[in-house]
């Protein structure tokens, strides 16, 4: 089955640690994008990237870090420095110049204890 | 202001009903033009992809875009009680970049 996976599904932090999260592709598309989600709002771009090794800030990039080493690979790792990570991690990915509609994984929940 | 507004909801209809979802934008520059459905503690699925204005049908879905007002609406027939969920609105200006989404309007269907 063609489709993004993203794991793990819950994970949770204790405060000053540095976690993985962890998103893989197999659509063989080019751009691959991390949004954040909070109770009651939308999707907030994170960091995206439209080609292997380069990648751009989103909306809320601080905090956060990314790398673009394979096609289909784009992990997010959630920094210490992120003040308030507690949220729903959505990971997506598009065709990117053969189209912009996006095809999302099933998330994960981050909550730091 | 935020480049895309959509109505807040939520929403609750009764089954069989017409349901109207709405989204407003302000950059002009938009040219694609898609809806997500999003279930509770899900990834968004995409649902209508739109380019430029018109309308597009899919069963008992209808996206529309107007893009002199500036304007875009989903359309959902025959409203089910599976067709409860979040609901998101988003655009882009080209067809290789990131899109920009509405905050989403939940709708509730009851049986």
């Amino acid at each position: 089955d063609g489709g993004i996976t993203q794991s793990p599904k819950y994970l949770f932090r204790k405060e000053g640690q540095n976690v993985t999260l962890s998103c893989e592709q197999n659509l063989n598309h080019d751009a691959m994008y991390w949004y954040r989600q909070d109770p009651g709002q939308g999707l907030r771009l994170i960091y995206y990237s439209q080609i292997v090794n380069d990648f751009q800030k989103g909306d809320i990039a601080e905090g956060y870090s990314v790398s673009r080493e394979k096609k289909e690979s784009f992990p997010l790792t959630v920094t210490s420095a992120q003040k308030n990570p507690t949220a729903f991690y959505l990971c997506a990915s598009s065709p990117g110049a053969g189209g912009t509609e996006a095809f999302f994984g099933q998330g994960t929940r981050l909550t730091v204890v | 202001q935020k480049e895309v507004e959509q109505d807040p909801g939520p929403l609750s209809v009764p089954e069989g009903a017409i349901v109207s979802l709405n989204c407003t934008y302000s950059n002009s520059a938009f040219q694609y033009f898609m809806w997500y459905r999003q279930y509770s503690r899900k990834g968004p699925e995409l649902l209508m992809y739109t380019y430029s204005s018109g309308n597009k049908e899919d069963g008992r879905f209808t996206a529309q875009v107007d893009k002199s007002s500036k304007y875009i609406s989903l359309f959902i027939r025959d409203s089910q009680p599976s067709d409860s969920a979040t609901y998101l609105c988003a655009m882009s200006a080209t067809n290789a970049g990131k899109s920009t989404f509405g905050d989403g309007t939940t709708l509730t269907v009851k049986p």
